[in-house]
């Protein structure tokens, strides 16, 4: 298996400018999540989904972001408009289980200048 | 209160030796705990899970205190690869299970 694949690895744009990130989790994983990573703040959980339905969104910061997972093999996380505090590295991860066995893709490193 | 806690370190330890890390967390209902492991510019990866009565794997052991509220990793002889950044897990429940990071401490093994 390839393991949970992200795109694009970086991605430098300009604040206003929308971005979107993309994850492909490993095949026949229920659960994808969407996690940001930053020195200040560490890992935090934005969204989840089981069965590509969002369960929890109460980490993702505000109406500037939303999620979609459109089928079981694709997720989407968006940011409209970005903005320099948006940079971090943003991290998609599968399981089986919402309480085991996270597999992380490589995550995207985001920055918004 | 962070619902993990972790000391950033970095804890610089020479080769072969012993370290150990705590981490604290303030959910007193939370059941599961995990340590992960980062290596710079990497993604988390799980390193073991930690079981209530602790649990050993070749040369890291983890232990859970519930009274205190604490999990714990040691690493014995390190080595140079064990260089990387600890992330401790716990289990939170809000209606939906989810795992919750602590921002992880770093460790250093040199020469």
């Amino acid at each position: 298996d390839a393991g949970v694949i992200q795109s694009p690895r970086h991605e430098v744009t300009e604040m206003g400018q929308e971005v979107t990130l993309r994850c492909k989790p490993i095949s026949g994983h229920d659960y994808l999540f969407w996690y940001r990573q930053t020195m200040m703040r560490g890992l935090e959980l934005l969204i989840y989904f089981n069965n590509n339905v969002p369960i929890d969104d109460s980490g993702m910061p505000e109406d500037r972001f939303s999620a979609k997972m459109p089928n079981a093999s694709f997720s989407t996380l968006k940011i409209q408009p970005s903005e320099p505090r948006d940079s971090a590295v943003y991290f998609c991860a599968s399981s089986l289980r919402a309480n085991y066995g996270y597999t992380f893709g490589s995550g995207t490193r985001l920055t918004v200048v | 209160r962070k619902e993990v806690e972790q000391d950033p370190g970095p804890f610089n330890v020479p080769e072969g030796a012993t370290v150990a890390f705590n981490c604290t967390y303030s959910n007193s209902a939370s059941q599961s705990f995990f340590w992960y492991r980062q290596d710079c510019r990497k993604e988390p990866k799980l390193l073991m899970s930690v079981y209530s009565s602790g649990n050993e794997d070749g040369r890291f052991t983890a232990q859970l205190n519930r009274a205190s509220q604490y999990i714990s990793l040691l690493i014995r002889d390190s080595k140079l690869s064990d260089s990387a950044t600890y992330l401790c897990v716990v289990i939170v429940n809000t209606g939906f299970q989810k795992l919750v990071f602590g921002t992880g401490t770093r460790l250093l093994v040199s020469p």
